[in-house]
């Protein structure tokens, strides 16, 4: 079965600190896609990266970056100098090929960020 | 990119009637979209995947006769909440999968108060 942890509920930073949000998959497959998605409080899901099993490459966008490490079964997101507009619900999602093709969504980062 | 696009946005309705709330992709073909429902501060819950052209398949503890899910072409999947109830007030958000790749775009999701 596929799971996605990710345990910090709510982030307070204040603005321009950095951020680390954790996510943690678990998963027999060794081929699966990692997802993040950001949900602002309008509530429409923005897509943010997807990364596949095989490439463990770390990924820079901007002021987000993802570290992919498949030895602890992690894919975590920093915001670097993060600003007020960050302030979101962030998912990590895990995709299989399993179960009707549906994402394994994690709990969600409510992210603060503090003017 | 891949555009999904739901309505309404929001819809308010009276204890009893029926709500049906539209997914469709817009520069795509789906043969697969998903329904979910999301209560505050909590994560995305699939209700039902949505295959054109056959029955949706539904979650555990979901009614199917209280959500009614049609994938009548390609590019539109219909969610109708029957004989809708205030318990039904949340919001509901769909995505359709992209047949290429593996990704998955969201709608901007409806949220629905039953009063």
């Amino acid at each position: 079965a596929q799971k996605v942890t990710q345990a910090q509920t709510e982030i307070s930073v204040v603005e321009k600190e950095d951020v680390t949000l954790d996510c943690v998959y678990e998963t027999r497959d060794t081929t699966y896609y990692l997802f993040w998605y950001k949900q602002p409080p309008s509530g429409e899901l923005v897509f943010l990266i997807r990364r596949n099993s095989f490439d463990e490459q770390n990924e820079i966008s901007g002021r987000y970056s993802w570290n992919f490490q498949k030895s602890t079964s992690s894919f975590n997101f920093t915001i670097t100098a993060s600003q007020v507009v960050d302030s979101a619900v962030y998912f990590c999602a895990l995709y299989t090929g399993h179960g009707n093709n549906r994402l394994a969504f994690g709990k969600g980062n409510q992210v603060v960020v503090i003017p | 990119g891949a555009v999904v696009s739901q309505h309404p946005s929001w819809v308010i309705c009276k204890s009893g009637t029926s709500v049906k709330i539209e997914c469709r992709s817009l520069d795509f073909q789906a043969t697969t979209m998903f329904w979910y429902r999301q209560f505050p501060k909590q994560s995305l819950m699939l209700m039902a995947t949505s295959n054109e052209g056959s029955k949706a398949t539904y979650e555990q503890g979901v009614e199917k006769d209280k959500f009614l899910i049609n994938h009548a072409s390609l590019t539109l999947s219909t969610l109708t909440v029957t004989s809708a109830h205030p318990e039904d007030s949340s919001f509901y958000i769909c995505s359709a999968r992209e047949p290429v790749d593996y990704g998955y775009t969201f709608g901007s999701g409806t949220r629905l108060t039953v009063v």
